[in-house]
């Protein structure tokens, strides 16, 4: 079956500092692969997403992410840390060859130090 | 355009009183699904529908039923209410299964 793991339920930058959000999947073919972002007491919205193409995407607020075949990872960077950017992250996995539901990971709460 | 709307906002029940949530969808969507969302937990799904007419167990089904009422509308509904149940809900809606989920504000019940 598919999944997906996030690694670290919290993580810590400080503002204009790298952020980095690790995501590794389990699929038998390569898969779609989401983020998205959930601030405070709102629903989850589309950050990003790979279906088919370029392995390097681009979503809103300066996010961006790589598919690795090779790594099964689909790692969510942004250069520089806002403040805005303190929310929840999850990943998620679609195999369309296994199910028909999208698979998400636990989540990763963002904290930005002032 | 109001995408996907849910009622009510806030809920407290008492063990045992039964409740639907309600969930619609604008966007013509034939997919549906519902979550709920639990602190370390993320978000695991409790029941699904692909398209109009057929709805699905997700992961955590037990204590849940659904109804696919029209390609708009997808209603879930628990019985008889237990403290587990405490969560926040979430309806969400995508064009077709594997594609971008569009996601409700949600719902937080609690149960005494």
């Amino acid at each position: 079956a598919q999944s997906v793991t996030q690694l670290g339920s919290h993580v810590s930058v400080s503002e204009g500092a790298l952020v980095l959000l690790r995501c590794n999947y389990s699929s038998s073919v390569p898969p779609y692969l989401f983020w998205y972002v959930q601030y405070p007491n709102q629903g989850l919205q589309l950050l990003l997403k790979y279906t088919t193409g370029a392995t390097l995407v681009k979503g809103i607020n300066g996010f961006e992410a790589e598919f690795k075949k090779s790594e099964t990872s689909f790692h969510l960077t942004k250069p520089s840390a806002h403040m805005s950017d303190a929310a929840e992250y999850f990943c998620a996995v679609f195999d369309m060859n296994r199910d028909d539901k999208i698979i998400f990971g636990k989540g990763t709460r963002l904290h930005i130090l002032p | 355009n109001a995408g996907v709307t849910q009622t009510p906002k806030f809920q407290v029940l008492k063990t045992g009183q039964s409740m639907t949530l309600q969930c619609a969808q604008d966007m013509n969507h034939n997919s549906m699904y519902w979550y709920r969302q639990d602190p370390g937990m993320g978000l695991r799904l409790i029941y699904y529908s692909a398209s109009e007419g057929t709805t699905d167990k997700g992961e955590v089904p037990n204590g849940y039923n659904v109804s696919r009422l029209n390609k708009r509308e997808f209603s879930l509904r628990l019985e008889s209410a237990a403290p587990s149940q405490t969560s926040v809900y979430f309806c969400a809606s995508s064009e077709a299964p594997g594609l971008t989920q569009y996601f409700g504000p949600g719902t937080r019940l609690l149960v005494l």
